[in-house]
């Protein structure tokens, strides 16, 4: 199976930051990559798919991007509402896997 | 509105076999792969497998952790989705989620239902 590692696993920065999150893929995954965002105690809701296409009602803020195996999400001016877990996924394989999460805290 | 509905979770002994439903509304069910994912308490989130459409065969993909105890089936009459598990273990406690696969392959989760708790203790 596809490994995703996603990094860091927590940050704390503050309102208007820009923070970024990565994963890094065991093997080439042709951008078929989605990021997910989770509140406390709510489903996970899809943000960024195809590495850089914001879904439907997603804030501009949020952006993605790639480089080789290595997927990048970047929330710009953060807000307080992006506090949250965020996943990536990739879709690439017929046997899907997630990323372990990074937990955005604000300050 | 696409909703997606789960029911069927709750306390299960170990050993036991219990089989989770997803209802689906707000879109034509039979065209889309629907996909299970489940999240152990305070971890992440797990893939577990999905169902293609009839149109794609209806076949089955699972991850290796489930595979052999985990069917996934659906009845697009009725656009609902089903998640047997069986011989239950401690591990299987999870809150279980359904979704949809935005398109025919090689696509994201684009709604979530709201998870149903499953708790496997004797």
């Amino acid at each position: 199976d596809i490994q995703m590692t996603q990094s860091p696993s927590s940050l704390s920065a503050s309102v208007g930051d820009r923070v970024t999150i990565t994963c890094r893929a065991s093997q080439g995954i042709s951008s078929f990559l989605a990021w997910y965002q989770q509140k406390a105690g709510k489903a996970p809701k899809l943000l960024v798919f195809r590495v850089s296409r914001l879904q439907s009602g997603v804030p501009s803020r949020f952006s993605g991007s790639a480089s080789g195996t290595d997927y990048t999400l970047s929330i710009s001016n953060l807000q307080p509402e992006d506090s949250a877990t965020y996943f990536c996924q990739q879709f690439y394989s017929s046997v899907r896997t997630f990323g372990q999460g990074t937990k955005v805290e604000i300050k | 509105e696409v909703l997606l509905v789960e029911s069927g979770g709750g306390l299960v002994q170990p050993g036991r076999s219990l089989t989770l439903s997803c209802t689906a509304s707000g879109f034509t069910f039979g065209d889309y792969p629907i996909s299970w994912v489940r999240q152990a308490p305070g971890k992440g989130l797990e893939w577990v497998g999905f169902i293609r459409s009839e149109a794609y065969g209806g076949t089955t993909e699972y991850a290796a952790s489930t595979k052999g105890r985990f069917t996934i089936s659906r009845d697009d009459s009725k656009s609902i989705t089903y998640l047997k598990i069986n011989s239950l273990e401690s591990d299987d406690t999870a809150v279980y989620y359904c979704t949809r696969d935005q398109e025919f392959d090689r696509s994201p989760l684009d709604y979530w239902g709201q998870g149903t708790l499953v708790t496997v203790s004797s």
